[in-house]
Protein backbone atom coordinates (compact mmCIF):
# COMPACT_ATOMS: atom_id res chain seq x y z
CA UNK A 1 0.00 0.00 0.00
CA UNK A 2 1.31 3.22 -1.08
CA UNK A 3 1.64 5.28 2.00
CA UNK A 4 3.48 8.29 4.46
CA UNK A 5 4.63 6.34 7.82
CA UNK A 6 5.21 8.82 10.85
CA UNK A 7 6.51 7.58 13.99
CA UNK A 8 5.78 8.43 17.11
CA UNK A 9 1.72 9.00 16.27
CA UNK A 10 1.73 10.18 19.82
CA UNK A 11 4.14 11.71 21.84
CA UNK A 12 5.02 14.05 25.62
CA UNK A 13 8.40 14.72 26.66
CA UNK A 14 10.18 17.66 28.33
CA UNK A 15 11.95 21.05 27.72
CA UNK A 16 15.32 20.18 26.06
CA UNK A 17 15.18 16.32 25.76
CA UNK A 18 15.80 15.98 22.29
CA UNK A 19 13.38 13.71 19.67
CA UNK A 20 13.58 12.56 16.53
CA UNK A 21 9.94 12.34 14.37
CA UNK A 22 10.79 9.94 11.21
CA UNK A 23 9.02 9.80 8.08
CA UNK A 24 9.11 7.23 5.65
CA UNK A 25 7.51 7.44 2.24
CA UNK A 26 7.36 3.91 -0.02
CA UNK A 27 6.82 6.48 -3.53
CA UNK A 28 9.47 6.62 -4.75
CA UNK A 29 8.68 10.35 -4.45
CA UNK A 30 11.24 13.33 -4.89
CA UNK A 31 10.05 15.95 -2.98
CA UNK A 32 9.43 16.00 1.07
CA UNK A 33 7.89 18.70 3.56
CA UNK A 34 7.17 18.84 6.98
CA UNK A 35 4.47 20.92 8.09
CA UNK A 36 2.86 21.63 11.64
CA UNK A 37 -0.92 22.18 12.29
CA UNK A 38 -2.23 24.61 14.68
CA UNK A 39 -5.86 25.45 15.52
CA UNK A 40 -6.20 29.25 13.59
CA UNK A 41 -3.49 28.91 11.84
CA UNK A 42 -3.94 25.73 9.64
CA UNK A 43 -0.77 24.32 8.32
CA UNK A 44 2.54 25.92 7.90
CA UNK A 45 5.68 24.63 6.04
CA UNK A 46 8.57 23.77 8.05
CA UNK A 47 11.18 22.27 5.96
CA UNK A 48 10.88 20.48 2.56
CA UNK A 49 13.67 19.12 0.21
CA UNK A 50 12.81 18.68 -3.98
CA UNK A 51 15.31 15.57 -3.49
CA UNK A 52 18.26 14.10 -1.85
CA UNK A 53 20.42 17.09 -2.85
CA UNK A 54 17.91 19.98 -1.89
CA UNK A 55 16.64 20.44 1.37
CA UNK A 56 15.93 24.34 2.35
CA UNK A 57 13.61 25.85 5.08
CA UNK A 58 10.15 26.50 5.03
CA UNK A 59 8.07 29.52 6.75
CA UNK A 60 8.85 28.64 9.89
CA UNK A 61 12.16 26.36 10.79
CA UNK A 62 13.33 27.56 13.91
CA UNK A 63 14.09 25.08 16.17
CA UNK A 64 13.91 22.04 13.91
CA UNK A 65 16.28 20.34 11.67
CA UNK A 66 15.55 17.68 9.14
CA UNK A 67 17.82 15.26 7.06
CA UNK A 68 17.56 13.48 3.38
CA UNK A 69 20.28 11.03 3.56
CA UNK A 70 18.16 9.01 1.22
CA UNK A 71 14.85 9.57 -1.06
CA UNK A 72 12.32 7.23 1.31
CA UNK A 73 13.40 9.12 4.43
CA UNK A 74 12.79 12.99 5.83
CA UNK A 75 13.30 12.72 9.31
CA UNK A 76 12.22 15.83 11.71
CA UNK A 77 14.80 16.83 14.80
CA UNK A 78 13.59 18.54 17.61
CA UNK A 79 17.47 19.16 19.27
CA UNK A 80 15.80 21.31 22.36
CA UNK A 81 12.30 21.06 22.27
CA UNK A 82 10.36 23.98 23.49
CA UNK A 83 6.35 24.03 25.17
CA UNK A 84 5.77 26.56 21.67
CA UNK A 85 6.84 23.57 19.78
CA UNK A 86 3.47 21.34 20.88
CA UNK A 87 1.40 20.91 17.83
CA UNK A 88 0.84 18.18 15.68
CA UNK A 89 3.25 17.38 12.99
CA UNK A 90 2.59 16.34 9.42
CA UNK A 91 5.38 14.74 6.78
CA UNK A 92 4.28 14.99 3.05
CA UNK A 93 5.43 13.81 -0.38
CA UNK A 94 4.90 14.06 -3.88
CA UNK A 95 6.47 12.31 -6.97
CA UNK A 96 7.89 15.78 -7.55
CA UNK A 97 6.15 19.60 -6.58
CA UNK A 98 5.21 20.34 -10.26
CA UNK A 99 1.44 19.79 -9.74
CA UNK A 100 1.44 20.34 -5.83
CA UNK A 101 -0.77 17.92 -4.97
CA UNK A 102 0.45 16.01 -1.96
CA UNK A 103 0.65 12.94 -0.06
CA UNK A 104 0.67 13.20 3.79
CA UNK A 105 0.78 11.04 6.75
CA UNK A 106 -1.21 10.75 9.52
CA UNK A 107 0.23 13.00 11.86
CA UNK A 108 2.46 13.29 14.91
CA UNK A 109 0.91 14.60 17.87
CA UNK A 110 3.48 15.86 20.10
CA UNK A 111 3.14 17.41 24.09
CA UNK A 112 6.86 19.47 25.05
CA UNK A 113 5.94 19.94 28.69
CA UNK B 1 1.94 39.19 2.00
CA UNK B 2 0.75 35.73 0.94
CA UNK B 3 -2.09 34.37 1.92
CA UNK B 4 -5.35 32.23 2.03
CA UNK B 5 -8.40 32.86 3.91
CA UNK B 6 -11.28 30.77 5.10
CA UNK B 7 -13.53 33.39 6.22
CA UNK B 8 -15.74 30.73 8.11
CA UNK B 9 -14.30 28.33 11.05
CA UNK B 10 -17.72 26.12 10.82
CA UNK B 11 -20.41 25.33 8.47
CA UNK B 12 -23.41 23.68 9.07
CA UNK B 13 -25.96 21.76 6.64
CA UNK B 14 -28.59 19.54 6.80
CA UNK B 15 -27.86 16.58 4.99
CA UNK B 16 -29.21 16.62 1.15
CA UNK B 17 -29.02 20.47 0.89
CA UNK B 18 -26.09 21.97 -1.26
CA UNK B 19 -22.82 23.02 0.42
CA UNK B 20 -20.45 25.91 -0.09
CA UNK B 21 -17.28 26.78 1.85
CA UNK B 22 -15.79 29.87 1.32
CA UNK B 23 -11.99 30.66 0.53
CA UNK B 24 -10.15 33.47 -0.92
CA UNK B 25 -6.91 34.24 -1.48
CA UNK B 26 -4.34 36.78 -2.03
CA UNK B 27 -1.26 35.72 -3.88
CA UNK B 28 0.23 37.29 -7.45
CA UNK B 29 0.11 36.17 -10.75
CA UNK B 30 -1.77 32.81 -11.38
CA UNK B 31 -0.86 30.21 -8.25
CA UNK B 32 -2.09 26.57 -8.56
CA UNK B 33 -5.50 26.11 -5.79
CA UNK B 34 -6.08 23.14 -3.89
CA UNK B 35 -8.93 21.24 -1.82
CA UNK B 36 -7.88 18.85 1.26
CA UNK B 37 -10.15 17.27 3.75
CA UNK B 38 -8.99 15.94 7.26
CA UNK B 39 -11.40 13.42 8.91
CA UNK B 40 -10.81 12.65 12.86
CA UNK B 41 -6.86 11.70 13.53
CA UNK B 42 -6.54 11.12 9.98
CA UNK B 43 -3.96 13.05 7.22
CA UNK B 44 -5.03 15.58 5.52
CA UNK B 45 -6.16 13.96 1.68
CA UNK B 46 -5.94 15.66 -1.76
CA UNK B 47 -9.95 16.64 -3.00
CA UNK B 48 -9.38 18.76 -5.81
CA UNK B 49 -7.26 20.81 -7.77
CA UNK B 50 -7.08 24.38 -10.39
CA UNK B 51 -4.47 24.96 -12.66
CA UNK B 52 -5.75 26.48 -15.86
CA UNK B 53 -8.64 25.84 -18.04
CA UNK B 54 -12.26 25.44 -17.35
CA UNK B 55 -13.58 27.20 -13.68
CA UNK B 56 -15.37 24.46 -12.54
CA UNK B 57 -13.30 21.66 -11.60
CA UNK B 58 -14.36 18.40 -9.98
CA UNK B 59 -12.79 16.31 -7.63
CA UNK B 60 -13.22 13.16 -5.42
CA UNK B 61 -16.13 11.88 -3.49
CA UNK B 62 -18.47 14.56 -5.93
CA UNK B 63 -17.13 17.34 -4.49
CA UNK B 64 -16.29 20.38 -6.94
CA UNK B 65 -14.89 24.18 -6.61
CA UNK B 66 -15.58 27.12 -8.28
CA UNK B 67 -12.40 29.35 -9.66
CA UNK B 68 -12.99 33.03 -9.80
CA UNK B 69 -10.26 35.11 -10.63
CA UNK B 70 -12.01 38.55 -10.77
CA UNK B 71 -12.54 37.64 -7.02
CA UNK B 72 -9.88 35.56 -6.53
CA UNK B 73 -11.68 32.71 -4.72
CA UNK B 74 -12.49 29.09 -4.76
CA UNK B 75 -15.01 27.95 -3.26
CA UNK B 76 -15.58 24.40 -2.68
CA UNK B 77 -19.52 23.25 -3.13
CA UNK B 78 -21.21 19.63 -3.39
CA UNK B 79 -24.94 19.52 -4.63
CA UNK B 80 -26.08 17.06 -1.80
CA UNK B 81 -24.23 16.78 1.45
CA UNK B 82 -23.75 13.76 3.29
CA UNK B 83 -23.29 13.28 6.60
CA UNK B 84 -19.84 11.78 6.11
CA UNK B 85 -18.53 14.41 4.60
CA UNK B 86 -18.43 16.28 8.37
CA UNK B 87 -14.62 16.91 8.40
CA UNK B 88 -11.78 19.73 8.26
CA UNK B 89 -11.44 21.60 5.15
CA UNK B 90 -8.70 23.19 3.88
CA UNK B 91 -8.10 25.68 1.25
CA UNK B 92 -4.56 25.59 -0.16
CA UNK B 93 -2.61 27.50 -3.12
CA UNK B 94 1.05 27.16 -4.51
CA UNK B 95 2.03 29.93 -5.73
CA UNK B 96 3.77 30.54 -9.32
CA UNK B 97 7.38 29.85 -9.62
CA UNK B 98 8.73 33.01 -8.85
CA UNK B 99 6.62 33.69 -5.54
CA UNK B 100 8.18 30.23 -3.23
CA UNK B 101 6.44 27.99 -5.23
CA UNK B 102 8.08 25.05 -3.21
CA UNK B 103 4.97 24.87 -0.65
CA UNK B 104 1.32 25.17 -0.01
CA UNK B 105 0.03 27.87 1.34
CA UNK B 106 -3.14 26.87 3.57
CA UNK B 107 -6.04 28.38 5.17
CA UNK B 108 -6.94 28.21 8.38
CA UNK B 109 -9.51 25.23 7.51
CA UNK B 110 -13.14 25.08 7.87
CA UNK B 111 -15.08 22.61 9.87
CA UNK B 112 -18.11 20.84 8.44
CA UNK B 113 -20.81 19.63 10.29
CA UNK B 114 -23.82 17.78 7.77
CA UNK B 115 -26.55 16.88 10.60
CA UNK B 116 -29.14 14.49 9.50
Amino acid sequence: EAQVTQNPRYLITVTGKKLTVTCSQNMNHEYMSWYRQDPGLGLRQIYYSMNVEVTDKGDVPEGYKVSRKEKRNFPLILESPSPNQTSLYFCASSPTFDTGELFFGEGSRLTVL
Amino acid sequence: AQSVAQPEDQVNVAEGNPLTVKCTYSVSGNPYLFWYVQYPNRGLQFLLKYITGDNLVKGSYGFEAEFNKSQTSFHLKKPSALVSDSALYFCAVRPPFSGGYNKLIFGAGTRLAVHP
